[in-house]
């Protein structure tokens, strides 16, 4: 069983509009949690960091909640762009030996803008 | 610099033989992961490295995989007598550790079809 779960799979918008993805995770103890952009075909681009004690982070048009009490976490975006169609993959990081992270990925959320 | 490298891009090979990716980090990156991910889910861990020392390995990690990383700069991912199920994007990431929300940053991935 995957230990991050994201929702909903899919999502089609109109541009301009907002949405907000939805992540919940059994990985604990964690260190912090991400949010990724990832293209068809490409590598998985950072968005959000947040470790555990934080409850909210803003780069741009996304913004980044988390509720580490419920293991919860959401991924809003405002104003969407077509530019924006994507996977959405929420990971959650362990502390490997050494001090390296362990990055846990959810299955993502495929969002696609459409005109 | 123009971040982390990886080639080939693409390998199709058959069943049997082996083939052998390679991944450049971004130049002063201490750490360097490796990951797979089949289509339609997010990548799991493989190893990671942290200098030329492989510090932690996946059980996802059999024993015809095997990575290197022989000085600390560049790793090699080598997968001997490849199966049809180790068909999946090899993707390489690297980071500068120092601190436990250390950003990654993700190659391009080396997409594997065994025929």
């Amino acid at each position: 069983k995957n230990q991050v779960e994201q929702s909903p799979q899919s999502l089609i918008i109109l541009e301009g509009k907002n949405c907000t993805l939805q992540c919940n995770y059994t990985v604990s103890p964690f260190s912090n949690l991400r949010w990724y952009k990832q293209d068809t075909g490409r590598g998985p681009v950072s968005l959000t960091i947040m470790t555990f004690s934080e409850n909210t982070k803003s780069n741009g048009r996304y913004t980044a909640t988390l509720d580490a009490d419920t293991k919860q976490s959401s991924l809003h975006i405002t104003a969407s762009q077509l530019s924006d169609s994507a996977s959405y993959i929420c990971v959650v990081t362990l502390i490997l030996t050494g001090g390296g992270n362990k990055l846990t990925f959810g299955t993502g959320t495929q969002l696609k803008v459409e005109l | 610099d123009t971040g982390v490298s990886q080639n080939p891009r693409h390998k199709i090979t058959k069943r049997g033989q082996n083939v052998t990716f390679r991944c450049d980090p971004i130049s002063e990156h201490n750490r360097l992961y490796w990951y797979r991910q089949t289509l339609g889910q997010g990548p799991e861990f493989l190893t990671y490295f942290q200098n030329e020392a492989q510090l932690e390995k996946s059980r996802l990690l059999s024993d015809r995989f095997s990575a290197e990383r022989p000085k600390g700069s560049f790793s090699t991912l080598e997968i001997q007598r490849t199966e049809q199920g180790d068909s999946a994007m090899y993707l390489c990431a690297s980071s500068l550790g120092q601190s436990n929300t250390g950003e990654l940053f993700f190659g391009e991935g080396s997409r594997l079809t065994v025929l």
